[in-house]
């Protein structure tokens, strides 16, 4: 039971256009919700994260956007740059189904590829 | 990743044997997560632990998978008699308080590989 779904595999974009990276999620207990980034060898990197009481949080070039009606959540990088390339993992917590908010669920991850 | 470490890097062990790894949280955490990644796919949840207390081990395989986080030293994966299939990235992560509004930290992980 996948609850935090990023339905595409990769996306290519070109240096200085806007990246947009889509998580949904099926559990409506979820209420904190994370991005990560991911180079290969190495372990996930905090990027930003928002409440759910937010719909929108914003640090530097990453803004992240909070559907609660959809279950449906979006990170947006502008300028994209080439160092910006990795796997970038969306992850939910919440009081869902008794476990504890120290649980992490993470989508399958998106590989963004930015080119010069 | 600075700051949550992780040793070894890489272990390699035969089918049956005993594999330990390695977690120090970052200088000020008490809270303490792993994670397992398998190939092609995102990390999954495996325990959390404060120290000398396991809070949630919901995604900790029933058998041969324990964990601990003992009032000094680091916190130990511990997987007896592995199979192939416990080959895997392992990854610990930190927090200060628990995890719900504070990001959890991440080291660079151990990579197992069962010959």
């Amino acid at each position: 039971d996948q609850q935090v779904k990023q339905n595409s595999p990769s996306l290519s974009v070109q240096e200085g256009r806007i990246s947009i990276l889509n998580c949904d999620y099926t559990n409506s207990m979820f209420d904190y919700f994370l991005w990560y980034k991911k180079y290969p060898a190495e372990g996930p990197t905090f990027l930003i994260s928002i409440s759910s009481i937010k719909d929108k949080n914003e640090d530097g070039r990453f803004t992240v956007f909070l559907n609660k009606s959809a279950k449906h959540l979006s990170l947006h990088i502008v300028p994209s740059q080439p160092g910006d390339s990795a796997v970038y993992f969306c992850a939910a917590s919440g009081n869902a189904g008794g476990t504890s908010y120290g649980k992490l669920t993470f989508g399958q991850g998106t590989i963004l590829t930015v080119h010069p | 990743n600075a700051g949550v470490m992780q040793n070894p890097r890489h272990l390699v062990r035969r089918r049956g044997q005993e594999a330990r790894l390695r977690c120090s949280p970052m200088k000020g955490h008490s809270h303490v997560y792993w994670y397992r990644q398998l190939p092609e796919e995102g990390l999954k949840f495996m325990v959390y632990l404060q120290k000398e207390n396991i809070i949630d081990e919901s995604g900790m395989p029933k058998e041969r998978f324990s964990a601990e986080f003992p009032k000094e030293g680091p916190s130990i994966l511990r997987i007896q008699q592995v199979v192939r299939g416990d080959s895997a990235a392992y990854f610990c992560a930190s927090s200060e308080i628990q995890g719900r509004v504070q990001p959890q930290h991440f080291g660079d992980g151990t990579r197992l590989s069962i010959l």
